[in-house]
């Protein structure tokens, strides 16, 4: 079974750090792109950043340019999204996706479960 | 940044009837060689994550029943549940997926009438 498994969520104060993961299995990580989205308290879905197969592109929504990092490990089927100056904006459900198809552009075929991460004083 | 926007926000329809969903790109979507439309459809039921339900504008998912369709080319598509179950309620989203930043819309409530 394809599957996508994050942590790392927890509460944290405004301006803190807090890194992501998500372990992936059932099916060979290294062919897809891989992203994050997430999705504040009532509120719709947003994307935040997405990468290639081998890291060396990265792309990430504006609001957490400079703050976010996504990265990735192939030989542990890992995705990560290291988390700078927290703010409360970002508090939201963080899942990871995984592109429906190994080309550069595709829908989101698999979903995680989410893990959550609350900023706040 | 592209825009997407759903219409209308929530949706009540009876059981066994259709529903219908909008969405529109603020730009054409109709892209690549293979002249396809870069649009997916999610499912969300409360407290899971989103589905694929739909690719390339009208492509069902495996798994995906069939009274699921997508249709609809370039700026306008929509998602059509032809016979509404209860397993149905859920917020629909679609999304572009030529672009970056990706873009989802504003998001579909579907409630039973």
């Amino acid at each position: 079974e394809e599957q996508l498994v994050e942590s790392g969520g927890g509460l944290v104060q405004p301006g803190g750090s807090l890194r992501l993961s998500c372990v992936a299995s059932g099916f060979i990580f290294n062919n897809y792109w891989m992203a994050w989205v997430r999705q504040a308290p009532a509120k719709g879905l947003e994307w935040v950043a997405n990468m290639d197969q081998d890291g060396s592109q990265k792309y990430y929504v504006g609001s957490v340019e400079g703050r976010f990092t996504i990265s990735r490990d192939n030989a542990k089927n890992s995705l990560y999204l290291q988390m700078d100056s927290l703010r409360d904006e970002d508090t939201a459900v963080y899942y990871c996706a995984r592109w429906r198809e190994s080309r550069a552009n595709a829908a989101f075929g698999i979903w995680g479960q989410g893990t959550v991460v609350t900023v706040s004083s | 940044d592209i825009v997407m926007t759903q219409s209308p926000d929530s949706l009540a329809v009876s059981l066994g009837e259709r529903a219908t969903i909008n969405c529109k790109s603020s730009q054409s979507l109709l892209y690549g060689s293979n002249n396809k439309n870069y649009l997916a459809w999610y499912q969300q039921k409360p407290g899971q994550p989103p589905r694929l339900l739909i690719y390339w504008a009208s492509t069902r998912e495996s798994g995906v029943p069939d009274r699921f369709s997508g249709s609809g080319s370039g700026t306008d598509f929509t998602l059509t549940i032809s016979s509404l179950q209860t397993e149905d309620v859920a917020v629909y989203y679609c999304q572009e997926y030529y672009f970056t930043p990706r873009t989802f819309g504003q998001g579909t409530k579907l409630e039973i009438k």
